[in-house]
């Protein structure tokens, strides 16, 4: 069974950081690309992060970029997203997401972690 | 960036009718390969979304027949047939053609 299990999450000043973990299970981790999923308090999904198998190639969209990092270590099976400079408005609770092998999507999600970012 | 725009439904909508969801996208997402990269996903209250359909009009896997995905380029449907109280929840379109990847905003289901 596939399982996807994020920590690290909690109450973060702003322009502090933080850095985020997603641990997988159930299928070989290093054969998928993998991603970061957010979503503000009552609001819509956002992509975050996208890594591929090897970590050599990330891509982000401009919200994030140049503040956030995306990271993997396949010998942990475990996803990371370093966040730095963190804004209110990333106030959000974060999925770790698997890109799916058929049909490009996300087709395995963790429950969320929450990060709230506040003075 | 490529804009996903999502309609409304007449909520709530009664037990044992269809629902249909419509999505827009402000770039053609059928791409050289002749697939559709347009992919709708069910998060329910409390809950993770969940993929239902991907390439438009494939069904992931384990979700139900009574979901289908149609559409052209840029206008999609999604239809859920004998709507049922699991279905409850918000349902989501997401382009999958390029970089960023992007969502609508979501369309709410509520059943009577």
């Amino acid at each position: 069974e596939v399982q996807l299990v994020e920590s690290g999450g909690g109450l973060v000043q702003p322009g502090r950081s933080l850095k985020l973990s997603c641990a997988a299970s159930g299928f070989t981790f290093s054969n998928y690309y993998m991603a970061w999923v957010r979503q503000a308090p009552k609001k819509g999904l956002e992509w975050v992060a996208t890594i591929s198998t090897s970590g050599s190639r990330t891509y982000y969209p401009d919200s994030v970029k140049g503040r956030f990092t995306i990271s993997r270590d396949n010998a942990k099976s475990s996803l990371y997203l370093q966040m730095n400079s963190l804004k209110s408005e990333d106030t959000a609770t974060y999925y770790c997401a698997r890109h799916a092998e058929l049909g490009p999507s996300f087709d395995y999600w963790g429950q969320g972690v929450m990060v709230t970012v506040s003075s | 960036d490529i804009v996903m725009t999502q309609g409304a439904l007449p909520n709530p909508v009664p037990s044992g009718e269809s629902a249909s969801i419509t999505c827009q996208s402000s770039k053609s997402l059928l791409y050289s390969d002749g697939k559709t990269y347009l992919n709708w996903y069910l998060q329910r209250p409390g809950q993770s979304p969940q993929l239902l359909i991907y390439w438009m009009s494939t069904r992931a896997s384990g979700v139900s027949d009574r979901f289908s995905g149609s559409g052209s380029g840029t206008d999609f449907t999604l239809k859920i047939s004998r709507v049922e109280a699991e279905d409850v929840g918000v349902y989501y379109c997401q382009q999958f053609l390029e970089f960023p990847v992007t969502f609508g905003s979501g369309t709410k289901l509520e059943i009577k």
